[in-house]
């Protein structure tokens, strides 16, 4: 299995810009995570999808972040427009909806620089 | 709501040093508890879990006792090597509510040979 797929790896953009970070979940899982990660804040919960469908968003800085799951294979989350505060670790995982809950996969992160 | 609390770091220690990273948390109801280890360059990887009160999680020769009396659940190995160099998490996760885990903020592990 190819484990939790994200892309890009690195992400290095200006200021105003959009940016779109990509996560494939393991095949079956129907759980998906987005993560972020930075030194002042740890490792913060986002939003999380069970079956596609966004369960709970209470993560989601502000009205600038948004998230989508249009199928089973595959999610996005955009920052629109990126502020360099938003430079981070952003990190997708999946899990098994019927496994015990905490049995994520993490992916290997995406490292985004807004300058 | 739930936290949890982790020894700052960075920590250095030498080859078959002893190790210790302390965690505390602060929950509603009957939390399970995990450690997690992030390497250079990668995600996240479930070390070792516990889902109940005086219940020892262990993992690749990694241990940690669910102590609900001191809301503590550190971590510790007898003999560190290099390749344990990481970034450790601790996390709490509850069914109550939203299922979803709360971590700490990590503590980077270096060990030197």
């Amino acid at each position: 299995d190819a484990g939790v797929i994200q892309s890009p790896r690195h992400e290095v953009t200006e200021m105003g810009q959009e940016v779109t970070l990509r996560c494939k979940p393991i095949s079956g899982h129907n759980s998906l995570f987005w993560y972020r990660q930075t030194m002042m804040r740890g490792l913060e919960l986002l939003i999380y999808f069970n079956n596609n469908v966004p369960i709970d968003d209470s993560g989601m800085p502000e009205d600038r972040f948004s998230a989508k799951m249009p199928n089973a294979s595959f999610s996005t989350l955009k920052i629109q427009p990126s502020e360099p505060r938003d430079s981070a670790v952003y990190f997708c995982a999946s899990r098994i909806g019927t496994g015990n809950f905490y049995e994520q996969y993490f992916g290997p992160g995406t490292r985004l620089t807004v300058t | 709501g739930n936290s949890v609390t982790q020894m700052e770091g960075p920590v250095t220690l030498s080859e078959e040093a002893f190790l210790t990273i302390n965690c505390t948390y602060t929950a509603t109801g009957y939390p399970s508890l995990f450690w997690y280890v992030q390497y250079p360059g990668e995600g996240l990887q479930l070390l070792l879990k516990a889902t109940k009160a005086d219940d020892k999680g262990s993992n690749k020769g990694f241990e940690a006792t669910y102590r609900k009396e001191t809301t503590s659940f550190h971590l510790e190995k007898g003999s560190v090597q290099v390749s344990d160099s990481a970034v450790y998490f601790c996390a709490l996760g509850s069914d109550l509510g939203a299922q979803k885990l709360v971590f700490g903020q990590g503590t980077r592990l270096t060990i030197n040979p």
